[in-house]
């Protein structure tokens, strides 16, 4: 049971560039999430999809794009990379929206130069 | 505004040495507190959701409780390998896009 599986695990961009973080989960839930997580804060929301073909804007959600074609599918476009970029980005699912933990893939570490 | 403060930062505790972590929350309406345990390069791993003041929950050595500000991880003889970062965070009706705040951590560490 892979649950949800990020890639790629490490990646270093130069200012300007593009591109996609993957997230897949097998688990067949609705609800998508994606975070970045920076020292001294908490997790910070950047987009989430309560199903597929449905995604709407969280916390953070500037320099980045989302979309949900399916199920199990959601990944993280970077459009134009900046500094401010660099973090540990973090896909995660549930069941739900509401009331139900979210299972966290193993993050993806962004460097932008 | 939604706010999760959780404490110490940080606790360097000796084997065997029980504790206990904080998590104390101002929100209008809590819908669920969820607790988490994040390994050094990993993705947060679910632990407990507590729903109602005076709910418990139990884990090997892992207790969490709530009241209506607060919720604590006890941890009862702790081993090196529950050596980790612990979240929580709430879930409320006004928190966030998806309802969610989470604290920064404690981060924990059980020495041999």
């Amino acid at each position: 049971n892979a649950g949800v599986t990020q890639t790629p695990k490490f990646q270093v961009l130069k200012t300007g560039q593009s591109m996609t973080l993957q997230c897949a989960q097998d688990m067949n839930h609705e609800y998508m999430s994606w975070y970045r997580q920076d020292p001294g804060m908490g997790l910070r929301l950047i987009h989430y999809s309560v199903g597929a073909g449905i995604t709407d804007q969280g916390e953070v959600p500037n320099g980045y794009n989302v979309s949900r074609s399916t199920t199990e599918d959601f990944p993280l476009r970077l459009l134009s990379a900046a500094p401010s970029q660099t973090s540990v980005y973090f896909c995660a699912s549930s069941y739900s929206r509401s009331g139900s933990p979210l299972h966290f893939g193993n993050g993806t570490r962004l460097t932008v130069t | 505004e939604d706010q999760v403060t959780q404490s110490p930062e940080a606790l360097r505790l000796q084997e065997g040495e029980s504790s206990s972590l904080n998590c104390s929350y101002t929100v209008s309406g809590l819908r669920g507190l969820f607790w988490y345990r994040q390994d050094p390069g990993k993705g947060p791993e679910f632990l407990f959701t507590l729903y109602s003041a005076g709910e418990e929950k139990e884990k090997e050595r892992l207790k969490a409780t709530l009241t209506k500000k607060e919720s604590f991880l006890h941890i009862t003889a702790p081993k090196p390998e529950d050596s980790a970062t612990y979240l929580c965070a709430v879930q409320t009706p006004g928190g966030g896009a998806d309802g969610l705040t989470f604290g920064k951590g404690t981060h924990l560490i059980i020495q041999p």
